[in-house]
């Protein structure tokens, strides 16, 4: 297995511009996360997926919008990048249900966006 | 909303222990997760302890939990270099939630 896959690793954005994180996982997980790490601070949940089709807001969506087409992808779309989302973004899977005993998590290596 | 409060940075010397303290709000919190993020790498699950429990130990990480202060600790035993790293605590919005919030991390440093 690949675990967790993010592209690009790194990436400067004009304001205004947009852009896709991409994010694929080859264990077959059905629940998968996107967090942005701000310097000095812990991780923010953007959106969220339960499962193929299904995807849910988290703490921070603004200016981010996500799909679940297949079980293996769930990109982050930003359409008018501001310089507030400058940012790291990781992208998680998660084995099992999530937060229980039986879980097991994976996390990407993260994107370093930054929009000037 | 839920809050996660850690100290910033920890410095300690090799061999020793070092203890990490965390502080969360929400109280029907049913898991706490501890997280350590190398530079430039993203978030490796250490532990983690249900809300149920006092004391949770996984060789050489031992953690304790004290429910009625809402107060949870990361002790390492035998402190190496390559314990060098941020430690993040995490809580998760009660029974269900399929949300995590997280604390802003300690830097632990480790001196040689």
């Amino acid at each position: 297995n690949a675990g967790v896959t993010q592209t690009p690793k790194f990436r400067i954005l004009k304001i205004g511009q947009s852009m896709t994180l991409q994010c694929t996982q080859d264990m077959n997980h059905n629940y998968m996360y996107w967090y942005r790490q701000d310097p000095g601070m812990g991780l923010k949940l953007i959106y969220y997926s339960v499962g193929a089709g299904i995807t849910d807001k988290g703490e921070v969506p603004n200016g981010y919008n996500v799909s679940r087409s297949t079980t293996e992808d769930f990109p982050l779309r930003l359409e008018l990048a501001a310089p507030s989302q400058t940012s790291v973004y990781f992208c998680a899977s998660i084995q099992g249900l999530p937060f229980t005993s039986t879980d097991t998590q994976y996390f990407g290596p993260g994107t370093r966006l930054t929009v000037l | 909303g839920e809050d996660v409060e850690q100290s910033l940075f920890l410095s300690v010397r090799e061999g020793d222990s070092s203890v990490i303290n965390c502080t969360y709000t929400d109280s029907s919190s049913t898991y706490l997760y501890w997280y350590k993020q190398e530079p430039g790498a993203g978030l490796q699950l250490l532990t983690y302890i249900f809300s149920n429990m006092d004391m949770k130990q996984d060789q050489r990480l031992t953690v304790l939990l004290n429910k009625k202060d809402k107060h949870l600790s990361l002790r390492i035993a035998d402190t190496q270099t390559g314990d060098s790293a941020i430690y993040f605590c995490a809580s998760v919005h009660g029974a269900g939630s399929y949300q995590l919030t997280f604390g802003k991390g300690t830097k632990l440093s480790v001196i040689p």
